[in-house]
């Protein structure tokens, strides 16, 4: 079982719409958590970083994080087709030796016109 | 333009044709470290680098190595490639730890 889970997708929906994309984790020293974008032929740039529990928010987009049920969100308001493109989770323990990021494999969003 | 500038960007090669992939970011992070993605996989960690001093294997170093002699490269080298290694690699960096990654454009790299 991998330590984060994320559903592939592809997920289509129309421009305006809401987004939610979820990834769930096993491991409970997660306490950092960020969303990256990835752009088809380019590297992935960080969306939203937070550390334990609760909302954060960035203009159209909202990170949630629920640690009691390893569970983290990213919602995206008012969709644009510019943000169609693979989202992904990624964490690490809080650590002051933490080497790494584990991902989530990606959700590939199209928003259509 | 703070960056991280991986080459190639796209190679081709052989089956024990030893190649390096380079990386080097301009922003003076202490933090380096390689990731390969896959499809189903995900991104996964090869080597890391806190700094200058500490280089250390990820999740998967098999048939790989690096160096890192100088605070801005990072090279990746595969001394004898197999076609399992054909894959997109990243490079990343961050100021200090494993905070928030700045990734290099990716290199795709197909071994026949």
């Amino acid at each position: 079982q991998k330590e984060v889970e994320q559903d592939p997708g592809p997920l289509s929906v129309p421009e305006g719409a809401i987004v939610s994309l979820n990834c769930t984790y096993s491991n409970s020293a997660f306490q950092y958590f960020m969303w990256y974008r990835q752009y088809s032929r380019k590297g992935p740039e960080l969306l939203m970083y937070t550390y334990s529990s609760g909302n954060k928010e960035d203009g159209r987009f909202t990170a949630q994080v629920d640690k009691s049920s390893k569970y983290i969100s990213l919602f995206i308001r008012d969709s644009q087709p510019s943000d169609s493109a693979t989202y992904l989770c990624a964490m690490r323990e809080n650590t002051g030796t933490a080497s790494k990021l584990t991902f989530g494999t990606g959700t590939r969003l199209q928003v259509t016109l | 333009e703070a960056q991280v500038t991986q080459n190639p960007r796209y190679l081709i090669t052989v089956t024990g044709k030893k190649l390096t992939v380079t990386c080097s970011q301009n922003m003076n992070h202490e933090y380096m470290s390689w990731y390969r993605q896959d499809p189903g996989l995900g991104l996964r960690q090869i080597y890391y680098s806190m700094n200058v001093e500490v280089t250390d294997k990820g999740d998967v170093p098999e048939g790989y190595k690096v160096s890192r002699k100088e605070k801005r490269n990072f090279p990746l080298i595969l001394e004898s490639p197999s076609p399992n290694q054909t894959s997109l690699y990243f490079c990343a960096s961050s100021a200090r730890g494993v905070t928030v990654l700045t990734f290099g454009a990716g290199s795709r790299l197909t071994v026949l």
